[in-house]
């Protein structure tokens, strides 16, 4: 069955520490996107990536990095320099960037503070 | 202004009504149009692209106005299970021909027995 796989569920970070998020999809997409959402707000964009080897930041990419070297593989590093990380993290992923095809999501990461 | 706006209700229907929720989006250059569901601490699950000419799928109707620049959602005979938060996403690119997907903040949907 096709679809993107996220973990872990439930992630606790400890101060000063990073963390990485996974992301695997076998949908043979070529874009993939990392959001973040905060209770009662959309979401909000991290980081994109349209092809292998090559990501842009989104709207508050501050504090997080990540990697794609292989296409199916979108890791985030949520890094110390985030302050304030507590959130659900949501990885998806759409045929290519050109803005006809729909985005399908994983499941979702819920990151806290210890 | 917000690019994408929706009411965040919450709209509280009994079963077996009719709804509709609005979204409003400011950028005309707007490519494609979306629907999605999402459940409490859930992830959003795409209920429906929105067509030009609307399209519908069962109790579900999505239309777009371009001219006026909103899209809508009808659920006609209203089931408990539609209780949900509904996402409307639009598309559109910047003058680099990279495109984003801009989200509301959802319009919370509570069906009551």
């Amino acid at each position: 069955d096709g679809g993107i796989t996220q973990s872990p569920k439930y992630l606790f970070r400890k101060e000063g520490q990073n963390v990485t998020l996974s992301c695997e999809q076998n949908l043979n997409h070529d874009a993939m996107y990392w959001y973040r959402q905060d209770p009662g707000q959309g979401l909000r964009l991290i980081y994109y990536s349209q092809i292998v080897n090559d990501f842009q930041k989104g709207d508050i990419a501050e504090g997080y990095s990540v990697s794609r070297e292989k296409k199916e593989s979108f890791p985030l590093t949520v890094t110390s320099a985030q302050k304030n990380p507590t959130a659900f993290y949501l990885c998806a992923s759409s045929i290519r960037s050109s803005g006809i095809s729909p985005q399908h999501f994983g499941d979702g990461t819920r990151l806290s503070i210890l | 202004r917000k690019e994408v706006e929706q009411d965040p209700g919450p709209f509280n229907v009994p079963e077996g009504a009719t709804v509709a929720f609005n979204c409003t989006y400011s950028n005309s250059a707007s490519q494609s149009f979306f629907w999605y569901r999402q459940d409490c601490r859930k992830e959003p699950k795409l209920l429906m692209s929105v067509y030009s000419s609307g399209n519908e799928d069962g109790r579900f109707t999505a239309q777009l106005n371009r001219a006026s620049q909103y899209i809508s959602l009808l659920i006609r005979d209203s089931k408990l299970s539609d209780s949900a938060t509904y996402l409307c996403v639009v598309n559109m690119g910047d003058s680099s021909g990279t495109y984003k997907y801009i989200f509301g903040t959802g319009t919370r949907l509570k069906v009551l027995a």
